[in-house]
């Protein structure tokens, strides 16, 4: 079955501090790939996605992923964290040939610390 | 804010009764997506529709139902609660079929 797994449940990073989040995903055919942030009682909000070309993709608030298919891999990256990223991060993935529901991992808790 | 909005942002109800959450997609947006967030199942696919017709499900239970009206709105009907359902339910739309989904706010749904 096709899955996405998110290692590390949460993350702590002091502030300044690189951020990096970690995505992999199960499948023989190419995805497409997402990050959502999700605040304290609030909606997903989408960072980034890979579809398809570049496999470095920018998103918003300096974030960027890297899709990388000999690693099944698009973990989320940040230069330098600040307070306000401290947030839940989901990686999602859908298959066009398969419908377009997303499979969403666990989510990673970001604390940042100053 | 997304374009998506849901109403209402709560909802606290008994064990067996029923409610209707609703949707209004972005404006243009076709798809209509629901998912399930719960702490011990994380975010769960519902159900899928596509200018009005259902077009995929997943671990959506037969008590729940939904559809799409013809301005494009949705509704999830859950009926006869359980304390199991208490959950965030959240609503997204996308364009078309395989694009990125924008997410609503969500209704927390608290069943006693």
């Amino acid at each position: 079955a096709q899955s996405v797994t998110q290692l590390g449940s949460h993350v702590s990073v002091s502030e300044g501090a690189l951020v990096l989040l970690r995505c992999n995903y199960s499948s023989s055919v190419p995805p497409y790939l997402f990050w959502y942030v999700q605040y304290p009682n609030q909606g997903l909000q989408l960072l980034l996605k890979y579809t398809t070309g570049a496999t470095l993709v920018k998103g918003i608030n300096g974030f960027e992923a890297e899709f990388k298919k000999s690693e099944t891999s698009f973990h989320l990256t940040k230069p330098s964290a600040h307070m306000s990223d401290a947030a839940e991060y989901f990686c999602a993935v859908t298959w066009a040939q398969a419908g377009t529901a997303l499979i969403f991992g666990k989510g990673t808790t970001l604390s940042v610390s100053s | 804010d997304s374009g998506v909005t849901q109403t209402p942002k709560h909802l606290i109800t008994a064990t067996g009764q029923r409610v209707t959450l609703r949707c209004s997609p972005r404006s243009g947006d076709l798809s209509v997506y629901w998912y399930q967030q719960s702490l011990d199942q994380g975010l769960q696919f519902l159900i899928q529709y596509y200018n009005g017709e259902e077009r995929a499900k997943g671990n959506i239970l037969e008590r729940f139902s939904a559809q799409q009206f013809p301005d494009l709105h949705s509704e999830l009907n859950l009926s006869s609660l359980e304390l199991g359902d208490s959950a965030l339910y959240f609503c997204a739309s996308s364009v078309a079929q395989g694009g990125e989904q924008y997410f609503g706010p969500g209704t927390r749904l608290t069943v006693t």
